[in-house]
């Protein structure tokens, strides 16, 4: 069964200043995909980034970038500049061939002016 | 553009008592879930479906059933409520391929 892991229950970060969130999953798949969502206090669910596991190449949204690492099953979010608008719930999630979207616990980030 | 709507929003139940979650979404979405999000624990997956007339067991499926007649609609059914079904269940739906997760609102619910 797939399984994802988020570390870090809060997290806190200076405006301005980059943040790295830890995500580690594990799966027997070859092929599937990685995302991070974001939950703002609002509660609606937002994509932030998603990444294939055949690209070796990082994804890069504007500030937020992604460290996979596929042979070690983590994949990171950097953001970058932070704002306060940054401050969510971020999410990481797996898909795999088996449809299902499994979820990790979750990251509170709270952006400090 | 309505997206993915889901109906309740907030529902008090006593335990035993019985409802359904409504899921409606009008992108033509293939793929519908419904997930439970609790404190420390993340959204953990309940039921999914792959298209008009299928379901899947997700991680908690234990208490809940579900039932996906329209390929629009993906509705939860809880049938004798307990207090372990207190939450906030969230409804997404998504195109086939690699597509991201359209999210409802949340219907938050609470089991006396």
């Amino acid at each position: 069964a797939q399984t994802v892991t988020q570390s870090q229950p809060e997290m806190s970060v200076q405006e301005a200043e980059t943040v790295t969130l830890s995500c580690t999953y594990d799966t027997s798949e070859n092929n599937y995909y990685l995302f991070w969502y974001k939950q703002p206090p609002s509660r609606q669910m937002i994509l932030v980034i998603r990444q294939e596991a055949y690209k070796q190449q990082n994804a890069t949204e504007n500030r937020f970038s992604v460290n996979f690492q596929k042979a070690a099953k983590s994949f990171s979010l950097k953001i970058s500049d932070s704002q306060l608008g940054d401050t969510a719930m971020y999410f990481c999630a797996f898909m795999a061939g088996t449809y299902k979207y499994i979820f990790g616990t979750g990251t509170r980030l709270k952006v400090l002016a | 553009n309505a997206g993915v709507t889901q109906t309740p929003k907030f529902r008090v139940l006593k335990t035993g008592q019985s409802m359904t979650l409504l899921c409606a979404q009008d992108m033509n979405h293939e793929y519908m879930y419904w997930y439970r999000q609790d404190p420390g624990m993340g959204l953990r997956l309940i039921h999914y479906s792959v298209g008009e007339g299928t379901t899947a067991k997700g991680e908690v499926p234990d208490g809940y059933n579900v039932s996906r007649l329209k390929k629009q609609n993906f509705l939860l059914g809880l049938e004798s409520a307990a207090p372990s079904q207190t939450s906030v269940y969230f409804c997404a739906s998504r195109p086939g391929g690699t597509g991201e997760l359209f999210f409802g609102e949340g219907s938050r619910l609470t089991v006396l």
